[in-house]
């Protein structure tokens, strides 16, 4: 079945630091998305890619969609404190069911 | 609208006990899911739905069933409570599967406790 690869698990940065996380799919997908949950919180929604080699900003965040649309990575510059979190990305091919990282909980100390 | 309401917010049960979480939406999503959280497991699909009356097993439905008799609705049960389904359940819809309307929206979660 599909799966959805996250790396890496864990990451510290210090403020003001680069943060990087990576997502790998076993299959094509028709779309990928990105969700944020924060400690003790449920996860929400980010962004939505679907184009091949796509890339979308949202401030200091990079998103980008592979050529071969089965992987994706989510860049921050110069993280902050309020990017604490752990972020998940997802993936389905049209009509399946959505299929969740394992997600990367990154944690930045000021 | 109030979204994705989900109750209780915590339960604990005793092995053996059953239960029913609730899940509903006023946003009349098709599609409806139920995950399971758990630390460095990140978020299984237990079962979801594409629309009333249809359901389908996600990646670890054993222990679980579902039903979908109304849109808005979509209840887990646990029909023999077991330690091992200790968890942070969440509920989650969206318009549907397809076509970009994939977003999911995330109820608050309910946190289970199996003694």
């Amino acid at each position: 079945g599909q799966q959805v690869m996250q790396i890496p698990q864990y990451q510290h940065v210090q403020e003001g630091e680069d943060f990087t996380t990576y997502c790998n799919s076993s299959t094509t997908l028709s779309n990928i998305q990105w969700y944020k949950q924060r400690p003790g919180g449920h996860p929400v929604f980010l962004i939505q890619l679907v184009k091949s080699g796509e890339v979308k900003k949202q401030k200091r965040l990079t998103f980008q969609f592979g050529e071969a649309k089965k992987n994706s990575s989510l860049h921050i510059t110069a993280t902050q404190t309020t990017d604490v979190g752990t972020y998940f990305c997802a993936g389905n091919q049209a009509g399946t069911a959505l299929i969740f990282g394992k997600g990367t909980t990154l944690s930045v100390s000021s | 609208n109030a979204g994705v309401t989900q109750t209780p917010k915590f339960q604990v049960l005793k092995t053996g006990q059953s239960m029913t979480l609730q899940c509903a939406q006023d946003m009349n999503h098709e599609y409806m899911s139920w995950y399971r959280q758990d630390p460095g497991m990140g978020l299984r699909l237990i079962h979801y739905s594409v629309g009333a009356g249809i359901t389908d097993q996600g990646e670890v439905p054993n222990g679980y069933n579902v039903s979908r008799s109304t849109t808005e609705d979509f209840p887990l049960r646990l029909l023999s409570a077991a330690p091992s389904q200790t968890s942070v359940y969440f509920c989650a819809s969206s318009y549907s599967l397809g076509q970009g309307q994939e977003t999911q929206y995330f109820g608050p979660g309910t946190r289970l406790l199996v003694l």
